[in-house]
């Protein structure tokens, strides 16, 4: 089955900084992958995926991830943070072989941005 | 509606009580999830309805978990003589082909 490693579940930076949010999967043949965000009392939004082509996805508000086949990491960056990046942010992974419905998340990774 | 909804956002059970959460997915999609959200914790599957089928339940955790979608749109998740291990959030997606998961809210649920 497959399951997915949040290696931090709390990542404190300062406002501006880079950031980068850790992310492993077990491995299997193909896989489509995902982060979410939850903003404090607010339900899950996708914040970007790879389902094929280019490794490197990215979001509409400066994050990007890069999929890495080889190391099985799904790692969430951003260059410069802002106060409203403040969050829990979670990696998910579903399986091609199994028809891709299913989501498999990560615990969670809580980013607080300090001024 | 532009969202899933669900409801109630806040439920307070006495254990033993049974509770019904409903979910409201956006028109037109066909499929319909419900996860767990245990505090502290990654959203965790329970089960999946293609329309008013049922096709995967191997995440809910006993058989006092029960959830339906006799119409292939509303679905309920109703649980059955609550216990203390069944407070979390749990949450209700609803998605068109290839990945489009569009989560609700939550409903909390808080077994006393």
């Amino acid at each position: 089955a497959q399951s997915v490693t949040q290696l931090d579940s709390q990542v404190p930076v300062f406002e501006e900084a880079p950031v980068e949010l850790r992310c492993n999967y077990s491995s299997s043949v193909s896989v489509y992958l995902f982060w979410y965000v939850q903003y404090p009392n607010q339900g899950l939004q996708l914040l970007l995926k790879y389902l094929s082509g280019s490794t490197l996805v990215e979001s509409i508000n400066g994050f990007e991830a890069e999929f890495n086949k080889s190391q099985t990491s799904f790692h969430l960056r951003k260059p410069s943070v802002h106060i409203s990046d403040t969050a829990e942010y979670f990696c998910a992974v579903s399986d091609k072989s199994q028809g891709a419905q299913k989501l498999v998340f990560g615990q969670g990774t809580r980013l607080t941005i300090n001024p | 509606g532009a969202g899933v909804s669900q409801s109630p956002r806040y439920k307070v059970a006495k254990r033993g009580q049974d509770v019904a959460l409903r979910c409201d997915p956006i028109s037109g999609h066909v499929s319909l999830f419900w996860y767990q959200q245990a505090l502290g914790q990654g959203p965790e599957f329970l089960t999946y309805f293609q329309n008013e089928a049922q096709l995967d339940k191997s995440g809910l955790p006993s058989d006092r978990f029960f959830a339906e979608r006799p119409e292939g749109s509303v679905s309920t998740l109703k649980i059955q003589r609550t216990q203390q291990e069944d407070s979390a959030v749990y949450l209700c997606a609803s998605s068109e082909p290839l990945y489009g998961y569009t989560f609700g809210s939550g409903t909390r649920l808080t077994v006393v």
